[in-house]
């Protein structure tokens, strides 16, 4: 079973620019989770998805959000970038609850100059 | 708010010595915790799990200890090899209606060859 795969591995965006991130979990996963990691703060939740529908929300600003699409597939937007957010985005897929066992993919790694 | 927390940041073992890292959490309403490793480029991936109507579960090489009245968590790795070098990280599931991982900052095992 393959698993969790992200686009795209590597990006390199200037501030005030917006950048899109894709994930596709595991098959017949139904849940995505959306993390940023950054040096000496670890994993910070963003959000996560089930059925199409934002069932959690971590505490980032407005300039962040995401979707999930029928095939489970999950996008994350952020918009007018800044230089903190500079950061390796996570996403992790669960088969239902976003609490169960979450497999990661490789992530993206973000520069914003 | 609630965070789980480690010990020590940094640990450095000799190969073929036992490993061991701690965690501490806060949320006494948590009942199942999840130990990762992150190598270098790659992301979290999981070791072990262990629910709170359990003290001791053991996989391959590594032991996870759960002492609820501490509410203190540990990972013995039984005779580190250089490729257990990796950050590793607790995470425990919360409490609450709208549960989610809550994720330690991770603890940077070096094994000296």
């Amino acid at each position: 079973k393959a698993g969790v795969t992200q686009t795209p591995r590597y990006l390199i965006k200037t501030r005030g620019q917006q950048v899109t991130l894709s994930c596709s979990p595991i098959s017949g996963h139904r849940s995505v989770s959306w993390y940023q990691q950054t040096p000496g703060q670890g994993l910070q939740f963003l959000f996560e998805y089930f059925s199409e529908t934002q069932r959690n929300k971590g505490n980032f600003p407005g300039r962040f959000s995401g979707r999930q699409f029928s095939n489970s597939r999950s996008e994350m937007n952020v918009s007018t970038l800044e230089l903190g957010d500079s950061a390796l985005y996570l996403c992790a897929s669960t088969k239902t609850s976003g609490t169960d066992t979450q497999y990661f993919g490789p992530g993206t790694r973000l520069t914003v100059l | 708010g609630e965070s789980v927390g480690l010990h020590l940041p940094t640990l450095s073992v000799q190969e073929g010595d036992n490993s061991i890292i701690n965690c501490a959490y806060s949320n006494s309403a948590s009942d199942y915790f999840i130990w990762y490793k992150q190598e270098s480029g790659k992301g979290p991936q999981f070791i072990i799990d262990i629910r709170s109507n359990m003290d001791k579960r053991q996989g391959q090489r590594v032991t996870v200890l759960l002492n609820k009245t501490v509410k203190h968590l540990s990972l013995q790795i039984a005779a580190t090899q250089p490729g257990d070098s990796a950050v590793y990280f607790c995470a425990e599931n919360g409490a609450g209606n709208n549960r989610k991982l809550i994720w330690g900052l991770g603890t940077s095992l070096a094994v000296n060859p």
